[in-house]
């Protein structure tokens, strides 16, 4: 069965700090990959998706980027972190072909002081 | 208009009672549809597709009216376990996948 891991749960990072979240997938080849950020109390913002290697979508002008190294890897990044950064992220992977339901990691906590 | 709107909540009931969750969508060429539920500080984890047809899952009820661009979900019998917040998601096209606000659901002793 296809299993998504995503780490690390929480992080507490300072303004100004470089950023790397890291997610992987298994059971499962050439999956589509997204990062969500959910500010508190809010609904799921789609930061970037990507359908194969190196192959990467933004839906928001932001402080972010990401990489996709591998089919089943998928990292966030940043170079500088705002406060504005805070928030819950999340990797989820959907099959390829006619849509699918994505499946979702269990984020990672992210507080930037 | 937002692209996915669902009811406001928080929806408070008492356990056993049956609850209706309402969702719209404004893209008419919008292609799946999923409810997920998601619990506080959790990931949303999908509960069910939404089929043309209908579809039944146990307690939980999906059904699909493409003419009203409107999806709900039916959950009888209502459980301590089923409080959270459930998500309604649409698929437009390709990985654009749209997410709900959300309604939470209190199901109370």
């Amino acid at each position: 069965s296809q299993t998504i891991h995503q780490w690390p749960a929480t992080l507490v990072q300072p303004v100004g700090s470089p950023l790397s979240l890291e997610c992987t997938v298994e059971g499962t080849s050439n999956p589509n990959l997204y990062w969500y950020r959910q500010a508190a109390g809010r609904g799921l913002q789609l930061l970037f998706y990507s359908v194969g290697i190196g192959q990467i979508s933004s839906e928001v002008p932001q402080n972010l980027s990401a990489s996709r190294p591998q089919d089943r890897q998928f990292i966030l990044s940043s170079k500088k972190l705002l406060l504005s950064d805070s928030g819950f992220y999340l990797c989820a992977w959907s099959g390829d072909g006619p849509p699918q339901p994505q499946h979702f990691g269990d984020g990672t906590r992210l507080s930037i002081l | 208009r937002k692209e996915v709107e669902q009811d406001p909540g928080p929806f408070n009931v008492p356990e056993g009672a049956t609850v209706a969750f309402n969702c719209t969508y404004s893209n008419s060429a919008s292609q799946s549809f999923f409810w997920y539920r998601q619990d506080c500080r959790k990931e949303p984890k999908l509960l069910m597709s939404v089929y043309s047809s209908g579809n039944e899952d146990g307690r939980f009820t999906a059904q699909l009216n493409r003419a009203s661009q409107y999806i709900s979900l039916l959950i009888r019998d209502s459980k301590l376990s089923d409080s959270a917040t459930y998500l309604c998601v649409v698929n437009d096209y390709g990985q654009n996948f749209v997410f709900g606000p959300g309604t939470r659901l209190s199901v109370l002793p």
